[in-house]
């Protein structure tokens, strides 16, 4: 099983400030198969990036995702009101599909 | 609106069963890898369990291999996910998720699609 390792645990910023979250596989992820999910309370999760570094449907480009291999990481540039949630990244290439354990991004 | 809407969910013993329930609609399900995926109250999400689109490939956790059944029926646009033998660490919103593809791939365990969830609670 591939663990998913995401830190910080909780990252405390402010509207405007470039926020970085980093997702760490315990082995390599098949080929770049590494998601990133947005989720705020009370809410489901929201896909933002597949293949490691391709946004979704509608997903502002100011959300960003790079890394290959075991180090992943996901970039908002300039925060937004609306970006303060939970973060999940999750590998989808080999079963079982597992998730990290999330960052909380707060409004500092 | 492309739509999930999961049922079925209660509080039951340790030890029992229930049956969870996901009808879609506006959207070709037959043509869909789906899954269940789970969020223990305050917790992360965990997957539990996918079908390929005929039902040929099944996949499940460790967790609940062996006490979880999924199933689907394409001509009633639903998906199911029978759960017996249950534990308190069972206990959790219990999620039906589309598959995520683009105009030219699917990732059949990456998702976009989203049900609200239904809440499956193990308890004496």
């Amino acid at each position: 099983e591939i663990v998913l390792t995401q830190s910080p645990g909780t990252l405390s910023l402010s509207p405007g400030e470039r926020a970085t979250l980093s997702c760490r596989a315990s082995q390599s992820v098949t080929s770049s198969s590494l998601a990133w999910y947005q989720q705020k309370p009370g809410q489901v999760p929201r896909l933002l990036i597949y293949g490691a570094s391709s946004r979704a449907t509608g997903i502002p480009d100011r959300f960003s995702g790079s890394g290959s291999g075991t180090d992943f990481t996901l970039t908002i540039s300039r925060l937004e009101p609306e970006d303060f949630a939970v973060y999940y990244c999750q590998q989808y290439g080999s079963s079982p599909y597992t998730f990290g354990q999330g960052t909380k991004l707060e409004i500092k | 609106e492309v739509q999930l809407v999961e049922s079925g969910g209660g509080l039951v013993k340790p030890g029992g069963s229930l049956r969870l329930s996901c009808a879609a609609s506006e959207f070709t399900f037959s043509s869909y890898t789906m899954n269940w995926v789970r969020q223990a109250p305050g917790k992360g999400l965990e997957w539990v369990s996918s079908i390929s689109l005929s039902s040929t490939y099944i996949y499940y956790a460790d967790s609940v291999k062996g006490r979880f059944t999924i199933s689907r029926d394409n001509a009633q646009n639903s998906l199911y996910l029978q759960m017996n033998s249950l534990r308190a660490e069972d206990t959790a919103l219990y999620y039906c998720a589309r598959e995520f593809c683009t105009n030219d791939l699917c990732y059949s365990h990456a998702f976009d699609v989203w049900g609200q969830g239904t809440m499956v609670t193990v308890s004496s």
